[in-house]
């Protein structure tokens, strides 16, 4: 069994949908929850970090840890074209580097 | 600059040859780390270096050699490859190597022929 899992999509939404993406992993150690988006031919970059459980908001983003379930989520509300990315999620216990999932890609439909 | 820097951007060589890829941070980070990105695959992690030392190497085959001068230079040496090793390899750096928040560079894409 993989340490996180993810499903690989592709996720095609229309413009303005709200979006679902998640992870599930199978470590109850994981305390570090965080979800990095990468456009085509980039680098990942840090969207959302999260430590232990509950929820995290920041503009139309909102992450959410449940750690009983070892289910992590990312919603996008009111999602644009521009969200269009991979979406990955990673986690760590802090004791060492962080595992990724394997990565989501999005396609937002103008 | 600012952030995590790679250069080159973009890489061709042949299986002979014998290229170095370069990433420097500046954030004043203490771990640095190289990833490999394939198609349609997951972030595959190399290397951690944590204040200058090899923590981790994840199995990686030897026509891949990491060197990290200090803590804000990390390289990686290639020479021998093979067609399959064609991919980004990603750098990043992190305040320690912890579980810490990383932050990446925009990557080197290389093919090999």
């Amino acid at each position: 069994q993989k340490e996180v899992e993810q499903d690989p999509g592709p996720l095609s939404v229309p413009e303005g949908a709200i979006v679902s993406l998640n992870c599930t992993y199978s470590n109850s150690a994981f305390q570090y929850f965080m979800w990095y988006r990468q456009y085509s031919r980039k680098g990942p970059e840090l969207l959302m970090y999260t430590y232990s459980s509950g929820n995290k908001e920041d503009g139309r983003f909102t992450a959410q840890v449940d750690k009983s379930s070892k289910y992590i989520s990312l919603f996008i509300r009111d999602s644009q074209p521009s969200d269009s990315a991979t979406y990955l999620c990673a986690i760590s216990t802090g004791r060492r580097a962080l595992t990724f999932g394997s990565g989501t890609r999005l396609q937002v439909q103008p | 600059e600012t952030g995590v820097t790679q250069t080159p951007r973009h890489l061709v060589m042949g299986m002979t040859n014998k290229k170095s890829l370069k990433c420097e941070q500046h954030l004043g980070h203490n771990a640095m780390y190289w990833y490999k990105q394939s198609a349609k695959k997951p972030l595959e992690l190399m290397f951690v270096y944590n204040f200058k030392e090899q923590t981790e190497n994840n199995s990686v085959p030897s026509r891949f050699s990491p060197e990290c001068p200090n803590s804000s230079h990390l390289f990686l040496h290639l020479h021998t490859l093979q067609p399959e090793d064609s991919a980004l390899y990603l750098c990043a750096s992190s305040q320690d190597s912890g579980g810490e928040t990383q932050y990446f560079g925009p990557g080197t894409r290389l093919l090999v022929l």
